[in-house]
């Protein structure tokens, strides 16, 4: 079956401008999660929905990012006034969710963002 | 001191040769490990995974777990040019939401 899918696959933009980054996930798989990997950095872990709720927005990395979740499905990233420390690659995974065990997280191929 | 360290490399060896690649980490709460597979410009895909302490095997691939030392490795036998990639160790506690990743290493075979 068809994977994780991310949309645009590569966006350059203009500081101050707003991007939004999109992703689907496996067909019903429950929980979504956005990464960011930066050079040098490792990937870093940003926020999970299971469903369309995120219980926990600490690790967005300033009020500048915010993200969204609709039907159980499609989630969007988005980055307003962008800056050029936000330039890296936005990863998303999704898995079937079962609080307390082990599940696997299935990545998409990210959208590499660059900010001028 | 991050949480989880790992050597970026690039760690190059010839082909058919034994790969060890290491992790330590300092959260002694996690309890699931796992190895990914990055190649250029891909999301990185699951290897191995790893529930608290000890080995497990898959073909060319064993990985292991010691807790005592917050140490884990992942050893690849009989490597081949099309293992060449980044590879990532990642760890989480129960029940937590997000993983916490190294910064990977870039493993290189020579052919």
């Amino acid at each position: 079956g068809a994977g994780v899918s991310q949309s645009p696959s590569n966006k350059v933009t203009e500081k101050g401008k707003d991007v939004e980054l999109r992703c689907d996930p496996i067909s019903g798989h429950t929980a979504l999660y956005w990464y960011r990997q930066s050079l040098g950095q490792g990937l870093e872990f940003l926020i999970y929905f299971q469903g369309n709720s995120a219980p926990d927005k600490s690790g967005l990395p300033s009020d500048r990012f915010s993200a969204e979740r609709t039907g159980g499905s499609v989630s969007t990233l988005t980055i307003q006034r962008t800056q050029q420390e936000d330039s890296a690659v936005y990863l998303c995974a999704s898995s079937g969710r079962h609080r307390g065990l082990y599940n696997e997280q299935f990545f998409g191929p990210g959208t590499r963002l660059t900010v001028l | 001191q991050k949480e989880v360290e790992q050597d970026p490399g690039p760690l190059s060896v010839p082909e058919g040769a034994i790969v060890s690649l290491n992790c330590t980490y300092s959260n002694s709460a996690f309890q699931y490990f796992m190895w990914y597979r990055q190649y250029s410009r891909k999301g990185p895909e699951l290897l191995m995974y790893t529930y608290s302490s000890g080995n497990k095997e898959d073909g060319r691939f064993t990985a292991q777990v010691d807790k005592s030392s917050k140490y884990i490795s992942l050893f690849i036998r009989d490597s081949q040019p099309s293992d060449s990639a980044t590879y990532l160790c990642a760890m989480s506690e129960v029940g937590a939401d997000g993983l916490t990743f190294g910064k990977g290493t870039h493993l290189i075979i020579q052919p």
